[in-house]
């Protein structure tokens, strides 16, 4: 149990265009749904806490308008980079607390990440 | 100042080593902490949560203290499958909460 998924896995796209990650939660329903980036040799930084059916929180210095999150259903939150350029290439992975399943309530399940080259 | 403060490593170690890990947090008002374990280009799996006094899961032991806002990881008896980077990691409520990262210790289990 407590399966996330992420797609795609990995993505290569031109500067200036679009593209949209999804997150799942395959086996439970998470209120809470969490977006993280990870340069090379760098930690996991959180961007944004993305709560069902509101608006995402995101940390200091990320532009909400650049990551755009949407959090629809209890099984999916999607991440779209907006117009990428290359100083947006990195690992994003999402992460679901599994507290509405009854899971354990002190972890993240993780994704696998999404690795985003922009040329 | 970093929030998670860990050395990057890379720690080389035999196989059947002993090897420890430490790391610092910088806000006081930290409530729980955990030890993740990234492979290379993978996502971070929780190894451990770690309590004030102190947890062993097998031949992993985690300790804990408040007071100098340290916390480290022992592994015993080392293994080549324990080779990768290891993420302390602190949140200020709980694990289903915010969670902060340190940058990783790498360890290369050799034989």
């Amino acid at each position: 149990g407590a399966v996330v998924s992420q797609h795609p896995s990995r993505v290569i796209c031109k500067s200036g265009t679009s593209v949209k990650i999804e997150c799942r939660s395959l086996d439970f329903q998470a209120t809470t749904m969490f977006w993280y980036r990870q340069f090379p040799k760098q930690s996991l930084m959180l961007m944004a806490t993305s709560n069902e059916g509101s608006k995402a929180t995101y940390e200091q210095g990320v532009e909400k308008d650049k990551f755009l999150i949407n959090h629809a259903s209890l099984t999916l939150s999607t991440l779209t980079v907006t117009s990428a350029h290359p100083e947006d290439s990195s690992f994003y992975i999402c992460s679901a607390g599994g507290g509405l399943a009854g899971l354990r309530t002190d972890t993240q399940y993780f994704g696998p990440g999404t690795r985003l080259t922009v040329l | 100042r970093k929030e998670v403060e860990q050395d990057p490593g890379p720690f080389n170690v035999p196989e059947g080593a002993t090897v420890a890990f430490n790391c610092t947090y910088s806000n006081s008002a930290s409530q729980s902490f955990f030890w993740y374990r990234q492979d290379c280009r993978k996502e971070p799996k929780l190894l451990m949560s770690v309590y004030s006094s102190g947890n062993e899961d097998g031949r992993f032991t985690a300790q804990l203290n408040r007071a100098s806002q340290y916390i480290s990881l022992l592994i015993r008896d080392s293994k080549l499958s324990d080779s990768a980077t290891y993420l302390c990691v602190v949140s200020l409520t709980g694990g289903g909460n915010k969670l902060t990262f340190g940058t990783g210790t790498q360890l290369k289990v050799e034989l």
